[in-house]
This record gives C-alpha cells, sequence and structure tokens, in this order.
C-alpha cells in the first residue's frame, strides 16, 4: 500500500506570493492533517481534514488555508507569503478520527520563501 | 491547553549504549495517548512507540521502552543498544481523547540524537 505522497518536495518562492501545497493520503485513510515544521519550534498544528470538513484548526493566521476532496486527497494554500513561512510542511493521515490514534506522515514539502 | 516539554535540544551516545530523552508534558485532562516519533534525515516521521494515558504498564517496542509517570506528567525514551540507524530527530507527542475522538496532536520541539560510531 502506497504511503502518504507530498508534491512539491521542494518549492521556493518570493514575498507576496502565494503557494499550493498537495498531499495524498493512504488509500483509505480519510482523515488528513497539517503540520508546519521550524527549527526550535517543532511541529505545529495548522488543520485537520475529515470528509471534505475542516475538524480542527490550530492557531495560524487566515492565510493559510486547505480543503479537502472527495478522493480524501488535501491541499494546502498560503496567500501572501511571508519570510517566517519558510518551513517543512508535512502532511499525515490517519483512518477516522474516533477509529485509530496513529499518523502516517509524508516526507513533508520544504518550502523556502525569498 | 496542552502543551509539550523537551529539554534536550541535542544528545550524543556511542554505538550499543543506552540513552535516554526526557519529555514532560501538561494536561488536565485523563484520557490521552503519549508517542515518540522520529524523523531520519529523509524528513518522513515515524512512529517508535506509543502509550495509552490509562494503562500503568510502560510499552516497550523491541530496543525502545518508555517510562510513563503519569502523575509527573513525565513521558521519556529509552534506547537500549544504540545502532547508527538511531541517528534522528525524536519528538515527543500528545493527543488528547474527547468528545469520542482523537484530537489534533501537540508535538514538543525536538531532541536531535547522534549515534557516534
Amino acid at each position: 500500500k502506497a504511503g502518504v505522497t507530498q508534491t512539491p518536495r521542494y518549492l521556493i518562492k518570493t514575498r507576496g506570493q502565494q503557494v499550493t501545497l498537495s498531499c495524498s493520503p493512504i488509500s483509505g485513510h480519510r482523515s488528513v492533517s497539517w503540520y508546519q515544521q521550524t527549527p526550535g519550534q517543532g511541529l505545529q498544528f495548522l488543520f485537520e481534514y475529515f470528509s471534505e470538513t475542516q475538524r480542527n484548526k490550530g492557531n495560524f493566521p487566515g492565510r493559510f488555508s486547505g480543503r479537502q476532496f472527495s478522493n480524501s486527497r488535501s491541499e494546502m494554500n498560503v496567500s501572501t507569503l511571508e519570510l517566517g513561512d519558510s518551513a517543512l510542511y508535512l502532511c499525515a493521515s490517519r483512518p477516522g478520527l474516533s477509529t485509530n490514534e496513529k499518523l502516517f506522515f509524508g516526507s513533508g514539502t520544504q518550502l523556502s520563501v525569498l | 491547553a496542552q502543551t509539550v516539554t523537551q529539554s534536550q535540544p541535542e544528545m550524543s551516545v556511542q554505538e550499543a549504549e543506552t540513552v535516554t530523552l526526557s519529555c514532560t508534558y501538561d494536561t488536565s485532562e485523563s484520557n490521552y495517548y503519549l508517542f515518540w516519533y522520529k524523523q531520519p534525515p529523509s524528513r518522513q516521521m515515524i512512529l517508535v512507540i506509543r502509550q495509552e494515558a490509562y494503562k500503568q504498564q510502560n510499552a516497550t517496542e523491541n530496543r525502545f521502552s518508555v517510562n510513563f509517570q503519569k502523575a509527573a506528567k513525565s513521558f521519556s525514551l529509552k534506547i537500549s543498544d544504540s545502532q547508527l540507524g538511531d541517528t534522528a530527530m525524536y519528538f515527543c507527542a500528545f493527543m488528547l481523547r474527547q468528545g469520542g475522538g482523537y484530537q489534533k496532536v501537540t508535538f514538543g520541539t525536538g531532541t536531535k540524537l547522534q549515534v557516534i560510531p
């Protein structure tokens, strides 16, 4: 069974631009969550989607948004990029919200904002 | 809100030796899971071990074991017979079970472990 797939692996953008990151969960997994990882901050929760609905949200500004499609694939969008948005963005999937606590992670998208 | 603290940013251990990584957390809840995740240079987070809060017995997975002290809110990871492949970033994490579901995961800032040949 294929793992969690994130594309692209690397991305370079400039301030003010917007970016869209993609995450394909493990087949059969309906929950997708996103995390921002920066040195010294660890992983910070962005949001989680289940059945195309946002179920949980972290403390990030409205520039960070996401969505989930009917096939459970998810996209994360960041508008008006700032230098501080440079980070590794990790996506994780799990079968559901109440059936399994284990997260399966992708290899992330490394975003650099210049 | 839950918090997870890892006070050791970096650690090193000789190959075949034992090392313990520390983690403390803060919560007023009683129903939760604790995890240790490993992130090698490939960047993919891998679950090492997990512990259910209501289980008093410490979890063990081969060379990895935890010391779960619920009253002290401490959750340390012990790696025995360290191997070069254990070199990675290790994250302690907390997941609250609430409302019939598992809520978002809160991670610590990580401990970078270097295994020295």
